[in-house]
């Protein structure tokens, strides 16, 4: 069975600072590595996601993933209240649309002024 | 980025009575929607995949007769939950990927269901 593990937090960074946020999978099947952004009472919205081995940056975003640890991160600099939410780390077992994903528990993070 | 619309966004029933939420693809053909169930505090949990065309597919512990299930066209499917219980109270999310792209998924607005 899959899973996906993250750390409930919350985690608070003053503004302006980075925020690092982790997630660990068990099936080393996994092809595809997604982070959500959820504000309560909304659905998700993506974020990024992430195939290959490395860092991918977007902005203010990077993830970063290393397929042997199984782990994958976002990193988010410059962090602004707006940031605060819930960031769920997703997993899935390969490209293509339609995919099948297995969503951590989030990551409650706080940006404080 | 692709846009997936569900409805209704809030809905209030009593127990004993279905609800029929709905979940469409504007922008694009989605030959596979996903449903999705959270709880408060809780991540999004799988509870059925709905193919076109076809019969959907549910995870286990889900039970197929209660939570209905068409997917009827490539823009359209809906959820149905059967003679509703208060502790089917929960937040159901769709959500559908395009092959197209990445592998993302793209989610609709969320349905905030209550049973009294």
């Amino acid at each position: 069975q899959k899973e996906v593990e993250q750390n409930s937090g919350p985690l608070s960074v003053p503004e302006g600072a980075i925020a690092s946020l982790n997630c660990t999978y068990s099936d080393r099947g996994s092809q595809s590595f997604f982070w959500y952004r959820q504000y309560s009472g909304k659905s998700p919205e993506l974020i990024m996601f992430i195939y290959s081995n490395g860092d991918k940056e977007d902005g203010r975003f990077t993830a970063q993933l290393n397929k042997a640890s199984q782990y994958v991160s976002l990193l988010i600099r410059d962090s602004q209240p707006s940031d605060s939410a819930t960031y769920l780390c997703a997993v899935g077992g390969g490209a293509g649309g339609g995919n099948k994903l297995t969503f951590g528990t989030g990551t409650q993070l706080k940006v404080e002024l | 980025g692709a846009v997936v619309s569900q409805h209704p966004s809030r809905v209030i029933c009593k127990s004993g009575t279905s609800v029929k939420i709905e979940c469409r693809s504007l922008d694009f053909q989605a030959t596979t929607m996903f449903w999705y169930r959270q709880f408060p505090k809780q991540s999004l949990m799988l509870m059925a995949t709905s193919n076109e065309g076809s019969k959907a597919t549910y995870e286990q512990g889900v039970e197929k007769d209660k939570f209905l299930i068409n997917h009827a066209s490539l823009t359209l499917s809906t959820l149905t939950v059967t003679s509703a219980h208060p502790e089917d109270s929960s937040f159901y999310i769709c959500s559908a990927g395009f092959r197209a792209h990445t592998g993302e998924l793209f989610f609709g607005e969320g349905s905030r269901l209550t049973v009294l």
